[in-house]
């Protein structure tokens, strides 16, 4: 597998409340995704990194927000959760075929 | 927009093959990819194939793809109960390129 790890991999919060989810990899790949998966949709983009400080919008960036500080590390954030944000997200790199390596997943409660 | 569709679930019985069919609406795709995901777990790529092949084998896995008609294909030969999961196929214009995945068909594999 692929070096990437997500943390927390579960975490209960309260509606209002910011909560970080973080993404390591060890695999110094410039591309970098966060997704969320929820029965019926699917897997949906909510945003990308292509390098340090370079992020960009997915299909499904409202309430979000991401940084990219250093190449292994990708935080999303939701700035103040509700409960339409109960998901579970996965963070992937990109491949140079743009094939998506994925991480374990953060399941995501929001009260 | 891209749409990429697959049916909802298959059942086979230990030993047989499986075929599990995905049709995409990007007459522009690049690259078509297959992932496997297990219960509480990431997806994790299988293959994929570059636009301007017709077949690729690997191992018990074989990926058809017919460009005409935008449609992909996984058969998976001597089906095992490991194998038992949701499989996504997936279509992207490469480089980076948005990377658009169905909603998965549900194997079940049968003792």
């Amino acid at each position: 597998d692929a070096g990437i790890t997500q943390s927390p991999r579960h975490k209960v919060t309260e509606t209002g409340t910011p909560v970080t989810l973080r993404c390591h990899q060890t695999e110094n790949h410039r591309y970098m995704y966060w997704y969320r998966q929820d029965p019926g949709h699917g897997l949906r983009l909510i945003h990308y990194s292509y390098g340090v400080k370079d992020t960009d919008k997915g299909e499904v960036s409202d309430g979000y927000s991401v940084s990219r500080s250093k190449t292994e590390d990708f935080l999303l954030t939701l700035e103040s959760a509700t409960s339409s944000q109960t998901s579970v997200y996965f963070c992937a790199i990109g491949g140079a075929a743009n094939e998506q390596f994925f991480g374990p997943g953060t399941r995501l409660t929001v009260l | 927009g891209e749409d990429v569709e697959q049916s909802l679930f298959l059942s086979v019985r230990e030993g047989d093959s499986s075929v599990i069919n995905c049709t995409y609406t990007d007459s522009s795709s690049t690259y078509l990819y297959w992932y496997k995901q297990e219960p509480g777990a990431g997806l994790q790529l299988l293959t994929y194939i570059f636009s301007n092949m017709d077949m690729k084998q690997d191992q018990r896995l074989t990926v058809l793809l017919n460009k005409k008609d935008k449609h992909l294909s996984l058969r998976i030969a001597d089906t095992q109960t490991g194998d038992s999961a949701i499989y996504f196929c997936a279509e992207s214009g490469g480089g980076y390129q948005k990377v658009t995945f169905g909603t998965g068909t549900k194997l079940q594999v049968i003792p």
